[in-house]
This record gives C-alpha cells, structure tokens and sequence, in this order.
C-alpha cells in the first residue's frame, strides 16, 4: 500500500483567490486522482493525473479552473484558482495500487472559501 | 451521475450486531470495491470483488455481488464502535481510451453507520 500526504489540510480563503494543494506519495505510482467531496456528500473525480502528460478532467471539470501539475511519480498538485464559496469542498488526491483497481486516498484538505 | 446508489442512507446499531449495507449500480463493472471513510478523514480501502464473483470475505466483511441485479451488499459482522464511519462502494472504468492498466473510481453516496456502545 502506498502512503499519503496532503498539504495543507485545511486552509479558510477569501473569494477569487488561489490555493495549490500538495500531494505526496511515499513510492512511485503511476496514476494519482484528485475527487472533491462536498459536505456530507459522496466523491466526485475531478481529473486524473498521469506523470508526464496532460491531467484528464472529467466532465464539469475544466483546466483553467482546477490546473494539475504531475511533475514525477510521487508528486502532484491541485490549484483551485478564482475561487468562489462553492468550491467549498474537501479535495481528496489518491494513487492506484499496484493492481490499478484500489486506491490509497490523502486525509484531505478541508477549504472554506469566504 | 453518481453509478453506485447505497442504502440505508444512514443505520444506527448497537456494538455487538451485524450491519447490512447495499449498493446499486447502473453499468456493467470490472470490479466492485467497498471503503471506509472516518468523519472528515480519506478514505480506506476495505475489499475488491471481482465481476466473476460471488461472495468475498475478509475478517468480519462479508460482501456479496449480483451482477444480474447489479447490487452488492456488504456485512459487518459483530460490529464495534470503531466501526463507526461513511462507507462507500465504487465501480471502476478504465482511464482514457487507449486501455492500460488503470482504473478510476465512481462513488456511491455513501451510508453513514454510527455503532453505539
């Protein structure tokens, strides 16, 4: 299994602001995810983040408002850009296991957006 | 659209009982795989079952698939109050279309268990 760490893990922001959140893996995998979970609410995947290429985003998710960095296998980025109180959410990265179906999941960073 | 849909939403129970949770989901899958999400935490991978399976059994998880009703179930047996978190089943699909050996998840909405001592 594959440890995770995400940073920060929680941050209060003003309205059309930015945020990158860090993701960090302790081995080297090859597909990270990054989901949102709104409160009380089930996971929804944002893009899925394959070192060297680009992010593919699922749909109602566009690059200009959630970019994705995937420098090397163990690390990816998130940035949250010109936010708004919606983007209220718990943004959650995780990384396929070595059989590609399970994931391992960060703790997550809890943003509340002002 | 969300492809697994669980239920109970939420189930209270006292320590020492079993828990039922179920799962339905809309297309065909590869694998069904059942995680626990403690409150405001990540989530925790708790068990894979195959499209090719039945039944799969690991500690006190028992889970069920029946891909005819496209549902799974999952047991908890002689529940403790630990047990006590969000539980979702997700489906997978392939990353992209070009194949390979990755897979992303599709959540369910979830069922709450709370586990009283």
């Amino acid at each position: 299994s594959a440890v995770i760490s995400q940073k920060p893990s929680r941050d209060i922001c003003q309205r059309g602001t930015s945020l990158t959140i860090q993701c960090q893996v302790d081995s080297q995998v090859t597909m990270m995810f990054w989901y949102r979970q709104q409160p009380g609410q089930s996971l929804t995947l944002i893009a899925t983040a394959n070192q060297g290429s680009e992010a593919t985003y699922e749909s109602g998710f566009v690059i200009d408002k959630f970019p994705i960095s995937r420098p090397n296998l163990t690390f990816s980025t998130l940035t949250v850009s010109n936010m708004s109180p919606e983007d209220s959410s718990i943004y959650l990265c995780s990384a396929s296991g070595t059989s590609g179906y399970e994931q391992y999941f960060g703790p997550g960073t809890r943003l509340t957006v002002t | 659209s969300q492809q697994g849909e669980e239920d109970p939403q939420a189930l209270s129970i006292q320590e020492g009982e079993n828990a039922t949770m179920n799962c339905s989901y809309k297309t065909s899958i590869n694998n069904l795989q059942w995680y626990r999400q403690n409150s405001g935490r990540g989530l925790v991978h708790l068990i894979l079952i195959r499209s090719n399976e039945r039944e799969k059994h690991s500690g006190r998880l028992r889970v069920t698939l029946d891909t005819s009703k496209k549902s799974s179930s999952l047991l908890i047996t002689a529940s403790r109050a630990a047990d006590t978190a969000s539980y979702f089943c997700a489906t997978d699909g392939r990353v992209g279309d070009s194949g390979g050996s990755n897979y992303k998840l599709t959540f369910g909405k979830g069922t709450l268990l709370t586990v009283n001592p």
